[in-house]
Order: structure tokens, then C-alpha cells, then sequence
């Protein structure tokens, strides 16, 4: 069946760091990507998505490639604000609406 | 603009009470879904709705039971839960068509005392 896998966390960074959250996946086909990030004590937004291989998804000074040679769809931000503090989950869905989602990476980036 | 509305945002409710959960989007999405998120964990797919039939539900306990009145509104009635059942519920929907966006509301934090 199909499987995310993300980069164990916590991830502690200061102010400014450059972020990768890495993310891989196993499908068959080609599953649209997304990356959700869910803040204290708040619900998922969707942060960025994907739908077929060299797409890059981007928001709010983020960004993430969707890699089919890789199997991956790795989350970048060039400058980290201490608003970016969140938990930060990587997900594929092929069909039958099922997402499937990573664990979650928490991110705590201090000032 | 891409708003699921979740009513109520806090539930404290005791092991013998009847509750709800209540949902609304009006984005025109025909999939509409409850997850359970438990602390530190991603979503869990309890129900899917499609075109307002049941078309998944993943061995969920009868004591949560899903409605879908219109294509626009979506209950959880809560019965004779357990404290283990205390969790985040998030209710998200999307279209139909192709794999597409999933999106989630603020979601309801329940606690069963």
C-alpha cells in the first residue's frame, strides 16, 4: 500500500535558519503530494501541493519539487520565522479520496 | 475561499451523554470527510461521504455515527463514548473529481470525562 515517511523531528532552528523537511513516499502511479502544517492547537491548512513529477509547489516562502525519480517531495524555506513554529505534515493521496500522511515533523524555531 | 466550518470548536462530555459534531462547507465540494487526530499524531480517516452517501468507513465503533443531510453539512452524532475517545475531530472535503485538495476545518477538541 502506499506509505509516507518524514524526517524525524523535532527540528529546533533559530531565526533566518534555512529549513529541509524531508519527505519520501512509496505509490504506485502518480499521486498528487501536499504538505499540511497544523499550528498550536489549530486544525491542518493546506501549505502546498503538487499534481505530477517536476511540479513545484510553493506558499508563503516555502517550497517543495515533486521528485518521481526519488520518490520524494522535501519541504525548503530559505529564511525561518519564529511564526513558522508548527507541526508540518507530508501526505499523497491516489484515489479512493484516502489521504495517507507522514508522521509529522514538529518545528520550533526560536528567536 | 476554502472554509470548512466546525461547530462547536471545545466538547466536554460525560461517558453516558448524546453529542454532536457539526460540519459545513460551501466551496460546492461533494466528498466530505471526519478524521480523528489524537495528540502528536497525524489524522485518521474515520468516514468518507460521497455525493452524500457513506462510502468508506474505516471500522469505526457504532458509537459514532456520521450524517450527511445535504451536500453542504456533515454531523457527528457521539454516543456512549469512552475517555479513550477523547481526541481532535477534523471534518475537511474536496471535489470529486481527480485527486484532489483535501481541505480541513479548525476541527473539534473533545473531551470525554
Amino acid at each position: 500500500g502506499n506509505s509516507v515517511t518524514q524526517m524525524e523531528g523535532p527540528v529546533t532552528l533559530s531565526e533566518e535558519a534555512f529549513l529541509t523537511i524531508n519527505c519520501t513516499y512509496t505509490a504506485t502511479g502518480y499521486p498528487s503530494l501536499f504538505w499540511y502544517v497544523q499550528y498550536p492547537g489549530e486544525g491542518l491548512q493546506l501549505l502546498l501541493k503538487a499534481t505530477k513529477a517536476d511540479d513545484k509547489g510553493s506558499n508563503k516562502g516555502f517550497e517543495a519539487t515533486y521528485r518521481k525519480e526519488t520518490t520524494s517531495f522535501h519541504l525548503e524555506k530559505g529564511s525561518v520565522q519564529v511564526s513558522d513554529s508548527a507541526v508540518y505534515f507530508c501526505a499523497i493521496i491516489q484515489g479512493a479520496q484516502k489521504l495517507v500522511f507522514g508522521q509529522g515533523t514538529r518545528l520550533t524555531i526560536n528567536p | 475561499d476554502t472554509e470548512v466550518t466546525q461547530t462547536p470548536k471545545h466538547l466536554v462530555m460525560g461517558m453516558t451523554n448524546k453529542k454532536s459534531l457539526k460540519c459545513e462547507q460551501h466551496m460546492g465540494h461533494r466528498a466530505m470527510y471526519w478524521y480523528k487526530q489524537k495528540a502528536k499524531k497525524p489524522p485518521e480517516l474515520m468516514f468518507v461521504y460521497s455525493y452524500e452517501k457513506l462510502s468508506i468507513n474505516e471500522s469505526v465503533p457504532s458509537r459514532f455515527s456520521p450524517e450527511c443531510p445535504n451536500s453542504s453539512l456533515l454531523n457527528l452524532h457521539l454516543h456512549a463514548l469512552q475517555p479513550e475517545d477523547s481526541a481532535l475531530y477534523l471534518c475537511a472535503s474536496s471535489r470529486l473529481e481527480g485527486l484532489d485538495t483535501i481541505y480541513f476545518g479548525e476541527g473539534s477538541w473533545l473531551t470525554v470525562v
